[in-house]
């Protein structure tokens, strides 16, 4: 049975850093790409990054871009995400997510985010 | 750049229900139907613009013309009441984006 288990969340103060941690089980975490996705309170839902099943790229939204460090300790079957500079406007559930890629076809595609965790939250307030 | 969703959709139960999303991307990155109900974390439904995941009921389809997808639910239930977004890619394929999402509402 698949699981991803985010954890972490929790109140920060403007400007604070916090580590966020996805657990995975249940696929070949190794192999998969993962990605890190937020939704605001009662807003709709935000790509944040992306991270290659070995960890050697990464990419980001231009709205977290310089503030946000996406990583993942394979051996661990764990997903990170590092959140610095924190602002009021970062507060959101914050869900990890994996990319399942099909190449049955010859040329692989994204085959979409298929799974998905329960989502944790974080809140920034002074 | 964005993708485009009408903010909400009502049907009766039974009836057809049609989400929209548009981009000028559209034509040349894939498309993907998200499924989030109250309370919960999202539900992929269809991918690579018409490809129903694995679970998925046959009455979602998901279908693609020019610089709009949509997404069809035929023969709507109650349990479908839930906000759909759909996803792409920019033209790099690289950069993910959300749509702003769609409120579907079963009378």
């Amino acid at each position: 049975q698949v699981q991803l288990v985010e954890s972490g969340g929790t109140v920060v103060q403007p400007g604070g850093s916090l580590r966020l941690s996805c657990g995975a089980s249940g696929f070949t975490f190794s192999g998969s790409v993962m990605h890190w996705v937020r939704q605001a309170p009662g807003k709709g839902l935000e790509w944040v990054a992306v991270i290659s099943s070995d960890g050697t790229q990464k990419d980001y939204a231009d709205s977290v871009k310089g503030r946000v460090i996406i990583s993942r300790d394979n051996s661990k079957t764990t997903l990170y995400v590092q959140l610095n500079s924190l602002r009021v406007e970062d507060t959101a559930v914050y869900y990890c997510a994996r990319e399942s890629i099909d190449c049955s076809g010859g040329d692989c595609y994204s085959a979409g985010l298929d799974y998905w965790g329960q989502g944790t939250l974080v809140t920034v307030s002074s | 750049y964005e993708l485009t969703q009408p903010p909400s959709v009502s049907v009766s139960p039974g009836q057809t229900a049609r989400i929209t999303c548009s981009a000028d991307v559209l034509p040349k990155q894939y498309a993907y139907w998200y499924q989030q109900k109250t309370g919960q974390a999202p539900v992929l439904v269809i991918y690579k613009d018409t490809e129903r995941s694995s679970g998925i009921p046959e009455r979602f389809s998901g279908s693609s013309s020019g610089t709009t997808v949509t997404l069809t639910i035929s023969g709507v239930q109650a349990e479908d009441e839930a906000d759909y977004y759909c996803q792409s890619s920019d033209s790099s394929g690289v950069f993910r984006v959300f749509g702003g999402g769609t409120k579907l509402t079963v009378l």
